[in-house]
């Protein structure tokens, strides 16, 4: 099946500094990429959708000027965390919709969990 | 607006079969999936129905009433390792993933 990397798995940051998450799409094209937030015993959270050679769209309530994503190529897309502050502490995890394959399915990555202290 | 509900928390016996289920009121619909996740990990893909009826594959099986705004999943054989948290999702017209809190369910030996 298709394979979603994220990097890092887990990082530890101080408030104040950005922290850059990636994400690719190891096996397959992706054209849309989705930013998901997920505090504990919560549901996941849409923050955003990455189109690859455009701009992303933010949900409402999403700072887009704070959550920097970029969509430059169609197995890669990244997420910055510009002047992490503790309540960005959560759960980032990314899925990728593949562009040749059954267009229902979004493949999750394996998450990135984030603490600010 | 739109909302997806299922119930909070269910408790099973390994061995036996559970049915989590979903109701949703959305704007369009274009499928309904279940998700499995495991703490502290991703959701991996279940289930996809877009037509009503009952989906199988193998243990698990999920039902969609698009005119009732329901569906369910049924976990058949329950395992310890299904002890994990099944999230709902509708995709609405905009062909947006709408999510369910999630069910978290606990298998006892």
């Amino acid at each position: 099946g298709a394979v979603v990397s994220q990097h890092p798995s887990r990082v530890i940051c101080k408030s104040g500094t950005s922290v850059k998450i990636e994400c690719r799409s190891l096996d397959f094209q992706a054209t849309t990429m989705f930013w998901y937030r997920q505090f504990p015993k919560q549901s996941l959270m849409l923050m955003a959708t990455s189109n690859e050679g455009s701009k992303a769209t933010y949900e409402q309530g999403v700072e887009k000027d704070k959550f920097l994503i970029n969509h430059a190529s169609l197995t890669l897309s990244t997420l910055t965390v510009t002047s992490a502050h503790p309540e960005d502490s959560s759960f980032y995890i990314c899925s990728a919709r593949d562009l040749a394959g059954d267009s229902y399915e979004q493949y999750f990555g394996p998450g990135t969990r984030l603490t600010v202290t | 607006g739109q909302n997806i509900d299922q119930p909070t928390e269910m408790t099973a016996t390994e061995g036996a079969i559970v049915q989590i289920n979903c109701t949703y009121q959305t704007s369009g619909f274009n499928g309904l999936f279940w998700y499995q996740q495991h703490a502290g990990e991703a959701p991996t893909f279940l289930s996809y129905n877009v037509l009503d009826g009952l989906e199988e594959k193998g243990r698990f099986s999920s039902f969609l009433s698009r005119s009732k705004g329901y569906s369910y999943l049924l976990l058949k054989e329950l395992q310890m390792k299904d002890s994990a948290s099944y999230l709902c999702a509708v995709r609405d017209s905009n062909y947006q993933l709408i999510w369910g809190a999630g069910t978290k369910l606990i298998i006892k030996p």
